[in-house]
């Protein structure tokens, strides 16, 4: 079946670096996207990763490793803004997005 | 301005009922797709359509329908036949069918439906 996992909640303090993690397991693989979703809004898309490696944008990167079914956003010099759920959506064979739950990230000043 | 508009924003219904929410994008985006979130829970697929005038289903559809009859709208039918009804809906929008690289997709603001 397919399959993403990341944590349900994390918490990071303002200014500093935060990395949130997902695993997947999909029936074929093309890319993977993160996305934010602020509390009762519409997903914005964040980053695409389609080969293994870092993709740096801004204060977010994101990190792929395709052998490992991994994945990571990594969120730099926190800001109270940022408070809200990181969603991980690899794309299967089909190109159909399979959403994780999101994480959603707590940022105390 | 281009994007994806849902109306309307907060929907409350009598148990029982049907109701249509909406779906109207300007981006001359091909594909479009129904979404359903519920709290904790990742997004789960209802329907999508790839082209005018044909439709799929997705993970859960059972108790929706939904039409495609032009390409800039796609609304999205909740019949009395779906037994949780309440939820939060996005429709999204992707410029060329079902994805092909680098096409992320667009939501809409969502419509939060209650059943009373």
């Amino acid at each position: 079946g397919q399959n993403i996992d990341q944590p349900t909640e994390m918490t990071a303090t303002e200014g500093a670096i935060v990395q949130i993690n997902c695993t997947y397991q999909t029936s074929g693989f093309n890319g993977l996207f993160w996305y934010q979703q602020h509390a009762g809004e519409a997903p914005t898309f964040l980053s695409y990763n389609v080969l293994d490696g870092l993709e740096e944008k801004g204060r977010f990167s994101s990190f792929l490793s395709r052998s490992k079914g991994y994945s990571y956003l990594l969120l730099k010099e926190l800001q109270m803004k940022d408070s809200a759920s990181y969603l991980c959506a690899p794309m299967d064979s089909n190109y159909q997005l399979i959403w994780g739950a999101g994480t959603k990230l707590i940022i105390k000043p | 301005d281009g994007g994806i508009t849902q109306s309307p924003k907060y929907l409350f219904r009598k148990e029982g009922q049907n109701v249509t929410l909406s779906c109207e994008q300007n981006l001359n985006h091909d594909a479009m797709y129904w979404y359903r979130q519920d709290p904790g829970q990742g997004l789960r697929l209802i329907y999508y359509s790839q082209i005018v005038n044909d439709f799929q289903k997705g993970d859960i559809a059972e108790g929706y329908s939904v039409s495609r009859e032009k390409k800039e709208s796609f609304p999205l039918t909740v019949t009395s036949a779906q037994k949780n009804p309440t939820a939060f809906y996005l429709c999204a929008s992707i410029i060329e069918g079902a994805g092909g690289g680098y096409n992320e997709q667009f939501f809409g603001p969502g419509t939060r439906l209650t059943v009373l």
